[in-house]
Order: C-alpha cells, then structure tokens, then sequence
C-alpha cells in the first residue's frame, strides 16, 4: 500500500531533550516536506526537500533540522525541544519537485513539549 | 505572497442536504488547488487536484471548481452524509514551488 508513515505517532517531551520524529514514504517520491498544524494558524510549511541531499527552508524552519540521506526518509530533528514546538506535526511527499503531482500526507505526530 | 481563506469556519447541515464550501485566494497565479479532508485526530486525505488549466474535478458526489479571475474555488458535495462530517482544507500551489499555502478550514458537522 502506498503511504507515508511517521513515528512516533505521539510524544510527550521535556524542553531541551533532543528528539526525532522520523517519516518514510514507499512511493520512490523524490519531494518530501514538513508541516506543523496550530489552531488559528492553520497548516504551516517547516522544510523541505526536491531530492536527496537537496533541502531548503519553509515558512517555520527556526529550532528544526532536517536530513535526507536516503529517498524514502525525510526525518525532522528538534535538537533543542521548547514549549512553542508543541503542535501536531505531518509530513507529505510527492512524485517530483515542479510536477503536476498530488502530495500526500503522512498521519501526524502529535508533539507536546513540557 | 498568496493567502487562502476558508469561509465559513463551521458549518452544519442536515443529512441529505447539497452543500458547498467556499476557498478563495489572493494570487491568481496559482498552480493547482487541492482540497483535503482532515478527520479528528488523523492526517490530511486528499480530495480532489484541480490544474490550473482545469475548470473543475469531480469524485463521486464531490465536484470542486477553479476560477482563478475571481480566485476562488469551491467545493461542491452532493446528497451529504453523516461521514462526510470532518474539517475540509484547501491549499494552492504557486508556479516554481511545492510548498501548499492552506486555508485554515471549514468544519463539517452533517446531522442524521
């Protein structure tokens, strides 16, 4: 089936405690990205990546990393958590950067930070 | 920068009822708009992908439309049914980016 799966699906943290939250597609997309959803704010876009080893700021990138080392992974690092990082995170992909392509959404991760 | 704006914030209506739910957006140089559903607690299911080249994309009892002159699209849901009640997201696309800018929502509540 194809899909985009992250994990985990929920974490409670502390502040300061480094954490991933990791997100794999099975589709060969070359086009990975991360969105975290506030109330009031809607969906915002925090990175992305058009292909391995090529990734670029969104709109929200401040206190996030990110790598893509292999195709199917796009894992999003918070190397230092705060309270303000608490939301629901998801992650898309899709077939090509610039293409006339669907994205498709991973099932969230829903992150507090204590 | 394009904005996208869902009005209204909620809606509830009976079962049965044809409805339609209202996106509009501030650049007409859009790429595509795609309509998502969003299910408590669960991720985004992609709806319908409208080209900017197409007037309108239909799945089943879902029709959505594009007017990029007026920058609007919307999203037509016919005979509706109590599992359709979720929050429905728009989001467009500009040329030259993947990035979808989203509009905030409008929750469906459909009453048995």
């Amino acid at each position: 089936e194809a899909q985009v799966t992250q994990n985990p699906r929920y974490l409670i943290t502390v502040t300061g405690k480094k954490l991933t939250v990791t997100c794999s597609q099975n589709m060969n997309h070359e086009y990975m990205s991360w969105y975290r959803q506030d109330p009031g704010l809607g969906l915002r876009q925090i990175y992305y990546s058009m292909n391995v080893e090529v990734t670029d700021k969104g709109d929200v990138p401040e206190g996030y990393k990110v790598s893509r080392k292999e195709k199917r992974n796009f894992p999003l690092i918070l190397e230092s958590p705060s309270p303000n990082q608490t939301s629901l995170y998801f992650c898309a992909s899709s077939l090509a950067y610039g293409g006339l392509n669907t994205q498709y959404f991973g099932p969230g991760t829903r992150l507090t930070v204590l | 920068k394009q904005e996208v704006t869902q009005i209204p914030a909620a809606l509830s209506v009976p079962e049965g009822e044809n409805l339609v739910l209202n996106c509009s957006f501030t650049d007409s140089a859009i790429y595509n708009l795609q309509w998502f559903r969003q299910d408590p607690g669960k991720g985004l299911t992609s709806l319908l992908l409208i080209q900017s080249s197409q007037r309108e994309q239909t799945s089943g009892r879902l029709n959505a439309s594009l007017d990029k002159s007026s920058g609007r699209s919307t999203l037509y849901i016919a005979a509706s049914q109590p599992g359709d009640s979720a929050t429905y997201l728009c989001a467009g696309r500009q040329g030259g980016s993947e990035k979808l800018v989203f509009g905030k929502g409008t929750k469906l509540t459909v009453n048995p």
